[in-house]
């Protein structure tokens, strides 16, 4: 089945810092991804769509500059939460989309510490 | 906008016991419909899909859920779960032309005891 990695799956960044999370899509070639945040005992917020080669589309009260995503090829997709703020603590999770299926394949996770 | 309402927050069963998990949606046409399970720091795995066509859907580890038009809704059920079933559960709906962008539910907690 369709595999989709993240990585790190765990981060801890002092304030101010800035950090990447990576998203690979790892045996089919992913037109679109997604980003969410999860904050804990809640459901999944969709923060972001990207599409190979073009600018990410934000949700409405995102923060297109703190959380910069870039889809450089059809396997890797990278969330950099720039300025990290405790605040910014959370569980975030990727899912990559190919042409065929109209569904979304998830990847594990990472998660986020800022103290 | 469309919404995904799952109305138990959380849910505890017997080991064995049977399984129905509550998901209404609120949508002006058939949306694609989702159930996905997830376990503690982990992401989500997908149970089951309903895209269009028989309206009771199976999928993995003894899952089905029946889509009810009439109703606006697509509970999930097992007729009897196992402990490793405990995990959270979520409803997803998809939208069609929308890339498939995902609006989901609030989730619920299913709790299994032995």
């Amino acid at each position: 089945g369709a595999v989709v990695s993240q990585h790190p799956s765990r981060v801890i960044c002092k304030s101010g810092t800035s950090v990447k999370i990576e998203c690979r899509s790892l045996d089919f070639q992913a037109t679109t991804m997604f980003w969410y945040r999860q904050f804990p005992k809640k459901s999944l917020m969709l923060m972001a769509t990207s599409n190979e080669g073009s600018k990410a589309t934000y949700e409405q009260g995102v923060e297109k500059d703190k959380f910069l995503i870039n889809h450089a090829s059809l396997t890797l997709s990278t969330l950099t939460v720039t300025s990290a703020h405790p605040e910014d603590s959370s569980f975030y999770i990727c899912s990559a989309r190919d042409q065929g299926p109209r569904e979304q394949y998830f990847g594990p996770g990472t998660r986020l510490t800022v103290t | 906008a469309q919404s995904v309402t799952q109305p138990d927050i959380h849910i505890t069963v017997s080991e064995g016991a049977s399984l129905e998990l509550r998901c209404n949606y609120s949508y002006g046409a058939t949306p694609y419909l989702f159930w996905y399970v997830q376990s503690p720091g982990q992401g989500l795995q997908l149970l089951l899909k309903y895209f269009s066509g028989d309206t009771l859907v199976q999928g993995i580890k003894g899952f089905e859920a029946e889509f009810k038009r009439s109703q606006s809704s697509f509970n999930l059920r097992k007729p009897s779960v196992h402990w490793s079933d405990a995990a959270e559960y979520f409803c997803a709906v998809g939208l069609t032309g929308t890339a498939s962008k995902l609006t989901f539910g609030t989730g619920t907690r299913l709790q299994v005891t032995l």
